[in-house]
């Protein structure tokens, strides 16, 4: 079974710094990796999506990927108290196969 | 902007009814795919469609049927619907190789 792991948390940092969410997955041949954002209620949005080795910046969010380690994660600059959500981790895969981790709740204090 | 739109936000339905959970895209994506999400569960994949007419199932298929009768709607049938249907689904669409986008999700809850 390929599977996805992540920290439940909550993950609480104060406003303003940074925030580190951490993703190990299974499938060594994966090449595809996402990190999406839900808030209570609301369903999943996309906020970064990462291929290559090495880290991919998108403003206050990067995301790092290691294939030798199998590891992804996603840091959040500048941290905000409207960044408070779940972040889920995805990986691809095969062609079609999305594979979620269950999340880690992130909450950031004013 | 990728629009993905899910027909309910909230439907509560009796055990036994066939349930139809509808999601349509406009940006001609040819890959659709549907979800439930449970608490402590995460996603998981019931059903997807790569191109019209064209289904597989996913990893918890049992009790659920899709229908892609024209490339911009995938539909999601409850059979003879549980209580233990009782969930978040969510649809998804991409073009192929690129990121999936979701709908607003269906809240379903089963009586």
């Amino acid at each position: 079974q390929k599977e996805v792991e992540q920290n439940s948390g909550p993950l609480s940092v104060p406003e303003g710094a940074i925030a580190s969410l951490n993703c190990t997955y299974s499938d060594r041949g994966s090449q595809s990796f996402f990190w999406y954002r839900q808030y209570s209620g609301k369903s999943p949005e996309l906020i970064m999506f990462i291929y290559s080795n090495g880290d991919k910046e998108d403003g206050r969010f990067t995301a790092q990927l290691n294939k030798a380690s199998q590891y992804v994660s996603l840091l959040i600059r500048d941290s905000q108290p409207s960044d408070s959500a779940t972040y889920l981790c995805a990986v691809l895969s095969g062609t079609y196969k999305y594979i979620f981790g269950t999340g880690t709740r992130l909450k950031v204090l004013a | 902007d990728v629009k993905v739109t899910q027909s309910s936000r909230y439907l509560v339905k009796r055990t036994g009814e066939k349930v139809f959970l509808e999601c349509v895209q406009d940006m001609d994506h040819e890959n659709m795919f549907w979800y439930r999400q449970d608490p402590g569960l995460g996603l998981r994949l019931i059903y997807f469609s790569y191109d019209v007419k064209m289904k597989e199932k996913g990893d918890i298929p049992e009790g659920y049927s899709v229908s892609r009768e024209k490339k911009e709607r995938f539909s999601l049938i409850l059979e003879s619907a549980s209580t233990n249907q009782t969930s978040m689904y969510l649809c998804a669409s991409r073009v192929e190789n690129q990121p999936q986008h979701f709908g607003d999700g269906t809240r379903l809850s089963i009586l």
